[in-house]
């Protein structure tokens, strides 16, 4: 079975400042994409990022990147120059080709100002 | 922006009741996918459409869930009986493809509450 596995429940940053949410995933297959989502309170779940497993870039939109590890089946997302609107629940997920998408368990982001 | 249309937005019902939820997905998504998340956790996959036809409905509680998508556009999802478990956000999302790099784009969401 497909796992994604976010340690992190909770994490804060002073606006303005950088920080990193965790994920790692198992999966035996070789093609496959990840995906971060965000979920602001009360608000519908958006795509922030995704990449595809092939690709050795790290994908970058914005203030937003990851940091993908394949080796070590990692998929980090950082944000840079955190705004007041980036509080949210941020889900790591990832799918193959043959399998549903997988969500991890999530991790609530808080903005300090 | 197109968005997928969900409702209601919320819905409070006693145990044993029916409940009944709508989703209206962006115009040509051919995918649409029912999820539950419970609090503190992620979504997880009920069921998921292709056009009309149901593909992948492993998860959804047969027993007492159905969903329908009788035109290959807007979708049903109904509970009967409902449980005090099946209290939970239920997400549609709906997507250009079903391949695994179409990206899923969702709705706001039915907070169900059962008491």
């Amino acid at each position: 079975a497909q796992t994604v596995t976010q340690s992190q429940p909770e994490m804060s940053v002073q606006e303005a400042e950088t920080v990193t949410l965790s994920c790692t995933y198992d999966t035996s297959e070789s093609d496959y994409y990840l995906f971060w989502y965000k979920q602001p309170p009360s608000r519908q779940m958006i795509l922030v990022i995704r990449q595809e497993a092939y690709k050795q870039q790290n994908a970058t939109e914005n203030r937003f990147s990851v940091n993908f590890q394949k080796a070590a089946k990692s998929f980090s997302l950082k944000i840079s120059d955190s705004q007041l609107g980036d509080a949210a629940m941020y889900f790591c997920a990832y799918r193959t080709l043959n399998e549903k998408l997988t969500f991890g368990t999530g991790t609530r982001l808080t903005i300090i100002p | 922006e197109a968005e997928v249309a969900q409702s209601p937005r919320y819905k409070i019902t006693e145990k044993s009741q029916a409940v009944a939820f709508w989703c209206d997905p962006i115009s040509g998504h051919a995918t649409l996918y029912w999820y539950r998340q419970i609090l503190g956790q992620g979504p997880e996959l009920l069921v998921q459409f292709q056009d009309e036809s149901v593909v992948d409905d492993s998860q959804l509680p047969k027993d007492r869930f159905s969903a329908e998508r009788l035109k290959g556009v807007d979708s049903t999802l109904k509970i009967q009986p409902a449980e005090l478990g099946d209290s939970a956000m239920y997400l549609c999302a709906s997507s250009l493809f079903s391949s695994y790099n179409s990206p899923l784009h969702f709705g706001n969401g039915t907070r169900l509450t059962v008491t």
